[in-house]
């Protein structure tokens, strides 16, 4: 059975880092694409971000180009977010999903969501 | 980047009824369009995908249809599980959500 599970969100200070951490499990990691989205509660979703297979190729949503880093690794089964210059819209429930093979458009596997909330 | 835009963002119904969702691209997306259904408090569910293809264990009464610039989920006959909000995205180029249909029960 796949599972996702994210980890990490808590309260933090705007301008402030934090690491969000996603492990998975009933798939090979190192074989599939990997995505964060986030929605702010009672609101809509909005994709962050896509990883490849090997962590060689990154892609982000505009908005947080350049504060955002999206990385793997596949020994740990695992894929995180570093997110530096924490701002209050980036208060979201933060969701780690499954790609494919050769991409990640769209995720049939998601997890359960963390709960990112920045605010001083 | 791509703006998709869904109608009704509000849609009430009763059990038995047959509804429609819209959703329109700010340009053409040809057929890479994918619906979820979202429930309080839950991640997202994938539905249908390429605009049309319905999903493992997605039941036959919801369908999905368009290309270009306009697709449409149809439910046939809405089922207790089925009031949820309902969001289009669309893959051709970086992903991106319309800004959902919450289904109300009448």
């Amino acid at each position: 059975e796949v599972q996702v599970v994210e980890s990490g969100g808590t309260l933090v200070q705007p301008g402030g880092s934090l690491r969000l951490s996603c492990a998975v499990s009933g798939f090979t990691l190192s074989d599939i694409w990997m995505t964060w989205v986030r929605q702010i509660p009672g609101k809509g979703l909005e994709w962050v971000a896509n990883i490849n297979r090997d962590g060689s190729e990154t892609y982000y949503v505009d908005s947080v180009k350049g504060r955002f880093t999206i990385s793997r690794d596949n020994a740990k089964n695992s894929l995180y977010l570093q997110i530096n210059g924490l701002r209050v819209e980036d208060t979201a429930i933060y969701y780690c999903a499954r790609g494919g093979y050769y991409t990640s458009w769209y995720w049939r596997s998601w997890g359960q969501g963390t709960l990112l909330t920045v605010s001083s | 980047d791509i703006q998709m835009t869904q109608s009704p963002p509000t849609l009430s119904a009763s059990v038995g009824d047959r509804v429609t969702i819209t959703c329109r691209a700010s340009q053409s997306i040809s057929s890479r369009l994918a619906w979820y259904q979202q429930r309080p408090g839950k991640a997202p569910k994938l539905l249908i995908y390429e605009a049309s293809t319905l999903d493992s264990g997605v039941p036959s009464r919801l369908s999905g249809s368009g290309s270009g610039t306009e697709f449409t989920l149809t439910i046939a006959s809405l089922q207790p599980d089925d009031f949820a909000t309902y969001y289009c995205q669309q893959y051709n180029s970086n992903p991106s959500f319309g800004q959902g249909t919450k289904l109300e029960i009448k």
